[in-house]
């Protein structure tokens, strides 16, 4: 078992609509949760953290974090064909990253 | 500069050469940390420094690679003997340390170098 799932796509979805993004992992002393966003040929660029229960909101974007189920999310609202990219879900045990192979979405217009 | 840069940003040399890295952090991050991605995949981490200290080596690969921070700023990644399965994207990340908030400060990357081992 990996140490941290994403589905990897690719996941469609249209302009405007509602795109949500999962990520488990197994590591159940993990306190710290990442999203980047990676762009085809680019580096990861950090939209969100989270490090309590609950939800987290900034902007269009919204991550969920369940430790009991150990299951992390992200919302992206109103998606816009600028959201399209590969989305990395990321869980800090001692310190270093813990990556998922990301998920590609697609937001079609 | 703003951000975290790397150098070269590719590299392109011949089996059984020895290559090196570099990494220059972001000012003032503490923390270095050395991963290498592959194609569809998610980085993987391989090494991090807090200042010059190496912390945690367990992802290198074999005893070909090793880092280097020697005076807590600049990094150099080095392969030696280089083989094609080290053809990869290799990233570099920085981050603030605050003590006991470590594993809390989100890590910001560079650009990365793209090693090509023919």
């Amino acid at each position: 078992q990996k140490e941290v799932e994403q589905n990897s796509g690719p996941l469609s979805v249209p302009e405007g609509a509602i795109a949500s993004l999962n990520c488990t992992y197994s590591d159940r002393g993990s306190q710290s949760f990442f999203w980047y966003r990676q762009y085809s040929g680019k580096s990861p660029e950090l939209i969100m953290s989270i490090y309590s229960n609950g939800d987290k909101e900034d902007g269009r974007f919204t991550a969920q974090l369940n430790k009991a189920s150990q299951y992390v999310s992200l919302l992206i609202r109103d998606s816009q064909p600028s959201d399209s990219a590969t989305y990395l879900c990321a869980v800090n045990g001692a310190q270093k990253l813990v990556f998922g192979q990301g998920t590609r979405l697609t937001i079609n217009p | 500069g703003a951000g975290v840069s790397q150098s070269p940003r590719y590299k392109v040399t011949k089996r059984g050469q020895d290559v090196a890295l570099r990494c220059d952090p972001i000012s003032g991050h503490v923390s270095l940390y050395w991963y290498r991605q592959a194609l569809g995949q998610g980085p993987e981490f391989l090494t991090y420094f807090n200042y010059e200290a190496q912390q945690d080596k367990s992802g290198l690969p074999n005893d070909r690679f090793s880092a280097e921070r020697p005076e807590g700023s600049i990094s150099t990644l080095t392969i030696q003997r280089t083989e094609q399965r080290d053809s990869a994207m290799y990233r570099c990340a920085s981050s603030l340390a605050s003590e006991g908030w470590e594993g809390y400060q989100p890590q910001h990357f560079g650009d990365g170098t793209r090693l090509s081992i023919l």
